[in-house]
């Protein structure tokens, strides 16, 4: 049954700082690798999808790794800003559509 | 315009009482979802179809019934409600092959 882990649970950092956020999963099987942000009492936003076959990915200050082998992937966010502050959650289904299995998520606070 | 909208976003009801969650995606994806996420910010799956057909139960309790009147549509129908039902509720679609999973912005159902 896959697992997802996130280190850390939580996490401050001053604003501009880079900063990589941590998840493994215990089955390397996956189809792909989704992280999502959360801000409290909202919805969950799609920030990076990774394919199996992919190694990495970029949306602007955003970087995600993904090393199959190894069941790890990193979330990079470079110049920290105080509206990255939210709960971010890594995903992964162990086939194409078959439900997502989550990460607990790391909190993450920038302070001005 | 909306990817998957729910409603009601705020939900408050007596113990006891019977309510559905509607939901509803216009991205034309073959797989919907509903999530669970509890007090301690963990989303777990309840509930998976595929073109209106149940695909998982994770061991939910019969209290809970989806219901998909077509692929664009999944509600969720809970009977008997009890505090433990107090949560946010998310639904989600994807698409095999596709670009990940899009969530709804949840159902915050509070049983007093």
């Amino acid at each position: 049954k896959q697992e997802v882990t996130q280190i850390p649970a939580a996490l401050s950092v001053p604003e501009g700082e880079n900063l990589v956020l941590n998840c493994s999963f215990t089955d390397s099987a996956i189809y792909n690798l989704q992280w999502f942000r959360q801000d409290p009492g909202k919805g969950l936003t799609s920030l990076l999808l990774i394919q199996s076959s992919q190694r990495e990915q970029t949306s602007g200050r955003l970087n995600a790794s993904l090393d199959k082998s190894s069941g790890r992937s990193t979330l990079y966010i470079a110049a920290s800003q105080p509206g990255d502050s939210a709960t971010y959650l890594c995903a992964v289904p162990s086939s194409g559509n078959t439900p997502l299995v989550f990460g607990k998520g790391t909190r993450l606070s920038v302070i001005a | 315009d909306t990817a998957v909208s729910q409603t009601p976003k705020y939900l408050v009801t007596q113990m006891g009482n019977d309510k559905s969650i509607k939901c509803e995606q216009n991205l034309g994806h073959d797989t919907m979802y509903w999530y669970k996420q509890d007090s301690k910010k963990f989303l777990k799956i309840m509930f998976s179809y595929n073109n209106k057909e149940l695909i998982i139960n994770e061991t939910v309790p019969n209290r809970f019934s989806p219901k998909s009147p077509d692929k664009a549509h999944l509600n969720l129908h809970i009977n008997s409600l009890e505090l433990g039902d107090s949560a946010v509720y998310f639904c989600a679609s994807s698409q095999d092959p596709g670009d990940g999973y899009t969530f709804g912005s949840g159902t915050r159902l509070t049983v007093v």
